[in-house]
This record gives C-alpha cells, structure tokens and sequence, in this order.
C-alpha cells in the first residue's frame, strides 16, 4: 500500500501570502497524483490530478508540481475562499487508493 | 448538471445493517467507474470501495471487506453500498465519488452521514 504524508498538518497563513503544501509517497507513483480541497459541510473538490493539470473550472493560483515520491501544491496568493482542508490522492498502485492525512490552511 | 446524490444515511446500531444510495444525473453513468469514500470525525478521508462500469470489477478496503458490498444499477443510474454488521469506527460522512478508469475522482456527491452507536 502507498502511504502518503502530508505536511505540514496545519499552515498559518494570511490573505494574499503564498501557500506550499507538500506531499510525500511512500514509493513512486509517477505523475498520478490528485489534489482536493475540502471545506466543512462539503464535498472534497478535485483541484489538480496528473500532478500538476488543474482541473475545470480552478483558478489558476493553484498550480501542482512534482513526480515520483515528492509532489507540491501552491496557492500563489491565497484568497479567503481558500482556506481549508487539502488532501494528496495516488491512483498509481491501486487497491487501495490512499489519500494523504491532510493540510488544514487556516488564517493567520 | 453533472452531479451525483447519497442517500439513506442514520443512526444505526453496532452489528445492525444500512443501505446506502448514490444517484447519478448528466452523464453518461455506465462510462464512469464510482467509487464509496468516507471521513470519520475529526479524521481523513478513507477509500472504501470501488466498481467498474460495467459491474463486473469490485475492489474493498481491508476496513470493511467482508462487512460491506458494492453495487450498481446501470438502468437506474445508481450504485450501492450495503453495510451490515456496523461498528462504531464505520461513524462517518460517506461519499460516492465519480472517475473515468481509475484515475482521480473528478466529481464527488454532498455526502450522507451515518453513525453507529447504542
């Protein structure tokens, strides 16, 4: 099974600063790695998927990098709307498709 | 729209059963594998099950396989989730999620809440 880690679990950030947000698989899985976003009381949004492909409709502020074992998120210039919970998926060695623990992004 | 509808979670006791329902609308529901997801209180999200298009492939998370089963109604545009022998760890938000052939879940529903206690 991949085991993903996040880190870090919580990041103190302020409206407009940056945001990097790291993700660690325990072996390769290539370039199939997904971000979500997950708000209280929603449903988990799909941000990025294939590493670094952002998917409909999200803003370009969030872009995703890495491969392999060593994958990044970046929130460019966060926006109120951003603060959340975001969790790294793989989709690479399956069953189980394993997501990471999660990064709360809270206002500082 | 593109969009996809729990239902029929509650409050159940340990060791009794629930029928979960996902409903799909606005695509074309047998091209999509689905997938059952949840998050527990004050945990992560956690895969549980898997199934293919066509029904003919069904992955469990070791957490429930044996206790819990998978299916789907393509006529009906709907999967389900049966669980029996629940236990109060299985006390969690579930949500059926969409992808295309195992590849990330790109639309996932608003979620129902089940929780197991006495």
């Amino acid at each position: 099974e991949v085991v993903l880690t996040q880190s870090p679990a919580t990041l103190s950030v302020s409206p407009g600063e940056r945001a990097t947000l790291s993700c660690r698989a325990s072996q390769s899985v290539t370039d199939n790695l997904a971000w979500y976003q997950q708000k209280p009381g929603q449903a988990p949004r799909l941000l990025i998927y294939a590493a670094s492909t952002r998917a409909t409709g999200i803003p370009a502020r969030f872009s995703g990098s890495g491969s392999g074992t060593d994958f990044t998120l970046t929130i460019s210039s966060l926006q109120s709307e951003d603060f959340a919970v975001y969790y790294c998926q793989q989709y690479y060695d399956w069953p189980p498709w394993t997501f990471g623990q999660g990064t709360k992004v809270e206002i500082k | 729209q593109v969009q996809l509808v729990e239902s029929g979670g509650g409050l159940v006791k340990p060791g009794g059963s629930l029928r979960l329902s996902c409903s799909a609308s606005g695509f074309t529901f047998s091209d999509y594998y689905i997938n059952w997801v949840r998050r527990a209180p004050g945990k992560g999200l956690e895969w549980i099950a898997h199934i293919t298009g066509s029904g003919n492939t069904i992955y469990y998370a070791d957490s429930v396989k044996g206790r819990f089963t998978i299916s789907r109604d393509n006529a009906k545009n709907s999967v389900y989730l049966q669980m029996s022998n629940l236990r109060a760890e299985d006390t969690a938000v579930y949500y059926c999620a969409r992808d295309r052939s195992a590849d990330a879940f790109d639309i996932w529903g608003q979620g129902t809440m089940v929780t197991v206690s006495s």
